[in-house]
């Protein structure tokens, strides 16, 4: 299994919602990292754990929450976003915090 | 400060070879990587290089390393239609608790 799986695929939320994007994978990689993607940009981080420990936000705005509740799920949670946080939001997993990325397909976000 | 640096575009018919060039900045880095993005999906590993490696190559992908000049490129040889896509050449710093370092990407165009 080489899969990096990222649900919803698709998420459209109000500015007062409250909503959760959900990463997973079976790969044994211990960092898992956040990207922010906005139409054909490169991917931004956001955030990364390695061995289930925050180890870098990339000066995030509290309104994203993230959370990896064991080595093969991470989390990102929504609160009172604004309409130009609307992106792809990439889930990325890695080996250690210096081996190559896999990246899921993404969560499209729409804030409306 | 870091950087990595891509033509924004390319264009190609279809069975010519295409070039992607990049540079980047930081001699430290250990991996250096493309990735593929295609319309609405996430980011695909292409291939990577080693950075004590001047060539790779994987079927109809060459990757070329010029070490002193911090410079990259990737040759798709019988360049196809379904190759249109983004392409992101990456860093990989060379220190526990970084994250990849993309370019702005290259956009392939291949015609008919």
């Amino acid at each position: 299994d080489t899969e990096v799986t990222q649900t919803p695929k698709h998420l459209v939320m109000g500015m007062t919602n409250k909503k959760s994007l959900k990463c997973e994978q079976h790969m044994g990689h211990r960092a898992m990292y956040w990207y922010k993607q906005k139409a054909k940009k490169p991917p931004e981080l956001m955030f990364v754990y390695s061995y289930e420990k925050l180890s870098i936000n990339e000066s995030v705005p509290s309104r994203f929450s993230p959370e990896c509740p064991n080595s093969s799920l991470l989390n990102l949670h929504l609160h009172a976003l604004q309409p130009e946080d609307s992106a792809l939001y990439l889930c990325a997993s890695s080996q250690d915090s210096l081996g190559e990325l896999f990246f899921g397909e993404g969560s499209r976000l729409t804030v409306l | 400060g870091e950087d990595v640096e891509q033509s924004l575009f390319l264009s190609v018919r279809e069975g010519d070879s295409s070039v992607i060039n990049c540079t980047y900045t930081d001699s430290s880095s250990t991996y250096l990587y493309w990735y593929k993005q295609e319309p609405g999906a996430g980011l695909q590993l292409l291939t990577y290089i080693f950075s004590n490696m001047d060539m790779k190559q994987d079927q109809r992908l060459t990757v070329l390393l010029n070490k002193k000049d911090k410079h990259l490129s990737l040759r798709i040889a019988d360049t196809q239609t379904g190759d249109s896509a983004i392409y992101f050449c990456a860093e990989r710093p060379n220190q526990a608790g970084t994250a990849l370092i993309f370019g702005k990407g290259t956009t392939l165009s291949v015609s008919s």
